[in-house]
């Protein structure tokens, strides 16, 4: 079974600050992680990939095996950052089981 | 292309009705999946199909059917509909397992 945790509902933040979207899974085997991005009114979509290794809009995430880990980071948040982030696990052959979901308020 | 497109993009149903939600991809993807996305609850695989004439259940397939007789159809069908069912349907499509999933705009459902 595969199965994703994003601990927080809500982060808000002001504009300039670092910005963390933490994400942990439970797979057994070796996992494909993703984060996937929603603007509003807009569909959901691929913000990156932990095997393509890019900063995609400043963002960054490293692959954790020990603690399971995938957290999202930027180091210096803009407005046009808010949005809703769902971090994705696949493993294997399986399709992907996603997160609950964080909702990322940047304030000016 | 259009990439995936979903039909219709409202809908209100009574409790009881049926209907079916439309869902197509121009990519020749094998790979399909509906979600239905609710408060809290994030993306909630509803059911997948891994090519045409194979489909398999996800995590909530309660209540809903669905069938692929072709690459690029994947229609999601509502058997009788009740307010649980009040969501956000998003269906997807992808080349690979594991890859990046292509999302359609979404169905937004009522169900009164």
């Amino acid at each position: 079974a595969q199965r994703v945790t994003q601990p927080e509902k809500l982060l808000s933040v002001f504009k300039g600050a670092p910005v963390e979207l933490k994400c942990n899974y439970s797979y057994s085997g070796s996992p494909e992680l993703f984060w996937y991005v929603q603007y509003s009114r807009q569909r959901l979509q691929l913000l990156l990939r932990h095997i393509s290794r890019e900063s995609i809009k400043g963002f960054t995430a490293d692959l954790n095996k020990g603690e399971t880990s995938f957290h999202l980071k930027k180091p210096f948040a803009q407005e046009e950052d808010s949005a809703m982030y769902y971090c994705a696990l696949s493993g294997g052959s399986y399709i992907p089981t996603f997160g609950r979901g964080t909702s990322l308020i940047v304030h000016p | 292309n259009a990439g995936v497109t979903q039909t219709p993009k409202f809908q209100v149903l009574k409790t009881g009705q049926s209907m079916t939600l439309q869902c197509a991809q121009d990519m020749n993807h094998e790979y399909m999946s509906w979600y239905r996305q609710d408060p809290g609850m994030g993306l909630r695989l509803i059911h997948y199909s891994v090519g045409a004439g194979i489909t398999d259940q996800g995590e909530v397939p309660n209540g809903y059917n669905v069938s692929r007789s072709t690459t690029e159809d994947f229609p999601l069908r509502l058997l009788s509909a009740a307010p649980s069912q009040t969501s956000v349907y998003f269906c997807a499509s992808s080349n690979t397992l594991p890859g990046e999933q292509y999302f359609g705009p979404g169905t937004r459902l009522t169900v009164t």
